[in-house]
């Protein structure tokens, strides 16, 4: 079982080029959502879906798109890359409501650096 | 969602009693307390949750005061291994809606255990 996984777990890019940071969960978790960690500080969420074909934005979404086509997958897309957008990114998910105790399940994080 | 309240720092002397200490003043009748903890830059984990009653499972307990404006977590016996940040949360139950999966992860605080 390998959870929440995340790539890269690295990546350098220049101001203005576009990626995207790939999380896949292999639990069948409904819920799905992306962090930013700057350094020294708490986790702020961008995005999250609750389900394919649903996504909604958090607490800091501006310059990031996100879709959800399947269960598993919920790849996070930087357009137009800024120094801002460095920062460690988490992919985390939650199994269906009602089940177990509603915890969140992390990725181990993909640290991206814009010049 | 309710905002929480923790102290930046802590030392621990190895073998000893962890208590970390979150004030929730404004929390709701409804709202679950969750801890979660990040060892290094490390994705975070799941400690334990609770909502009226103290609960314990094989990594710490959580006391919550009766008029749950604040709680403890308690690691009875840190090791070195426990130096992390830790992280107490206010989330709305499952299934409450869009709120009850976006999670506010504030600074937390910085246990150090002392060997």
């Amino acid at each position: 079982n390998a959870g929440v996984t995340q790539t890269p777990k690295f990546q350098v890019l220049k101001t203005g080029q576009s990626m995207t940071l790939q999380c896949a969960q292999d639990m069948n978790h409904e819920y799905m959502s992306w962090y930013r960690q700057d350094p020294g500080m708490g986790l702020r969420l961008i995005h999250y879906s609750v389900g394919a074909g649903i996504t909604d934005q958090g607490e800091v979404p501006n310059g990031y798109n996100v879709s959800r086509s399947t269960t598993e997958d919920f790849p996070l897309r930087l357009l137009s890359a800024a120094p801002s957008q460095t920062s460690v990114y988490f992919c985390a998910s939650s199994p269906p409501s009602g089940r177990a105790t509603g915890e969140l399940f992390f990725g181990e994080g993909s640290r991206l650096t814009v010049l | 969602d309710a905002k929480t309240t923790q102290p930046p720092s802590m030392d621990c002397a190895e073998g000893r009693a962890a208590n970390l200490p979150c004030n929730h003043s404004t929390i709701s009748g409804n709202e679950y307390v969750y801890w979660y903890r990040q060892i290094h830059s490390q994705g975070p984990q799941y400690i334990i949750h609770g909502l009226k009653n103290n609960e314990t499972n094989e990594m710490a307990s959580l006391i919550i005061t009766e008029d749950r404006k604040s709680s403890t977590l308690i690691l009875p016996h840190a090791t070195l291994r426990d130096t992390a940040v830790y992280y107490c949360i206010v989330r709305p139950p499952r299934g409450s809606g869009a709120g009850s999966y976006q999670l506010t992860f504030g600074k937390g605080t910085k246990l150090s255990v002392i060997p």
